[in-house]
Formats: structure tokens, sequence, C-alpha cells
């Protein structure tokens, strides 16, 4: 069975910190790995995407994948308030056509 | 990203009653969309994958006569809850990618409360 595991928190990290979320995944042959928002009763946000070895920045978000320790994370710099979330790692084991696999989410709070 | 739409936001209904959820792709073509449910404090969990003008593939241990997906056009999915229980009150949420990309976007979800 697939499994994504991350530590369901909460992560609490002062204001201006870099907040650093964790996820390990089951299945070796994953090939797509995303990282999304989801706020108190709203749906998934879409954060980051990334498919190949190494980083992936887009302005204070970096995602890293490690494909032979099936290991990504997400790395949030500059932390505001306004990032205390709930951080969902998803995982495909394709290229896009099949359904996400998600962890249980980290909680992640900024202290003002 | 591309704008994904659900319709009811929210629905309350009497047990033994039918809920339909219709999901649209605004500003694509959705060949694929997916059908997510979550129940409070747990993830998301994928019930099926509606592919339009074929039938959709439903995840192990959903029953697919109780909730019936119609994928009729590139842009539109629909999920009907039939003979609806208290125990199908969750947040159902649905998804759709772009293709050739990869990415999923969600639609703001429907939640469902059956009394």
């Amino acid at each position: 069975q697939k499994e994504v595991e991350q530590n369901s928190g909460p992560l609490s990290v002062p204001e201006g910190a870099i907040a650093s979320l964790n996820c390990t995944y089951s299945d070796r042959g994953s090939q797509s790995f995303f990282w999304y928002r989801q706020y108190s009763g709203k749906s998934p946000e879409l954060i980051m995407s990334i498919y190949s070895n190494g980083d992936k920045e887009d302005g204070r978000f970096t995602a890293q994948l490690n494909k032979a320790s099936q290991y990504v994370s997400l790395l949030i710099r500059d932390s505001q308030p306004s990032d205390s979330a709930t951080y969902l790692c998803a995982v495909n084991p394709g290229g896009g056509a099949d359904g996400l696999t998600f962890g249980k989410g980290t909680h992640l709070i900024i202290q003002p | 990203g591309a704008v994904v739409s659900q319709h009811p936001s929210r629905v309350i209904c009497k047990s033994g009653t039918s809920v339909k959820i219709e999901c649209r792709s605004l500003d694509f073509q959705a060949t694929t969309m997916f059908w997510y449910r979550q129940f409070p404090k747990q993830s998301l969990m994928l019930m099926a994958t509606s592919n339009e003008g074929s039938k959709a593939t439903y995840e192990q241990g959903v029953e697919k006569d109780k909730f019936l997906i119609n994928h009729a056009s590139l842009t539109l999915s629909t999920l009907t809850v039939t003979s609806a229980h208290p125990e199908d009150s969750s947040f159902y949420i649905c998804s759709a990618r772009d293709p050739p990309l990869r990415e999923q976007y969600f639609g703001p979800g429907t939640r469902l409360t059956v009394t």
C-alpha cells in the first residue's frame, strides 16, 4: 500500500525564521511530488511541484527531492503569520494521470 | 494556476435522499478529474478518477453504486451521493489537471451534512 508520511506537528516557528517541513513516501517508483497548503475549512492550494532530484525555488518556498532516500521537503523562508496552515505532501505514482496520495499533513504555526 | 469551481459549497440533506455535486474546470479542458473526501482532522482520500466519456475508476472500498460519477464533458464532472446516510457527511473536493501538466488544482469543496 502506498504511504506518505508526515510529522503532524504542530510545528511552531518564529516569524521571519525558516520553516522546514518533511515528508517520506513508500512507493519508490513515484514520479511527481507536490506540496499543498490547506487553511482550516478550505480546500488545498498548490504551493510547489517537483519532479527531479534536487532543489526547486519559487519565491520564499523551496522544495527538495531525494528519490534515493524517498524524501521530499519544503522550506519556507521569512515565515509570516499568514503561512500558518496545514501543509500536505502529495505523491503521484506516475506522470499525472493518477490521483494523489496525501500525507496527513503538518500543522505549521508561525508565532508573531 | 488553473481554476476549478464546485457547486454547491455547502448542502444539508436528510438521510435517504440523493445529492449531486458539480465540478467545473473554468479556464481549461480537463480530460481527467478526481474526487476526494476529507473527514474532520484527517487528510484527503482519493475516491475515484473521472475520465471524460468513459466510466469512472473507483478506489478500493468506495461503493460505485453509492457514489455515481458522470464526466459528460471536458469541463464538467458530477458526483451524486445516493441514499445518503449520516456517515457520508464529509468534505468532498474535486480536482482537475490541465494536460500535459501534472499539477492538480482543487475546487473549493462541498461540505455535505446528512441529518
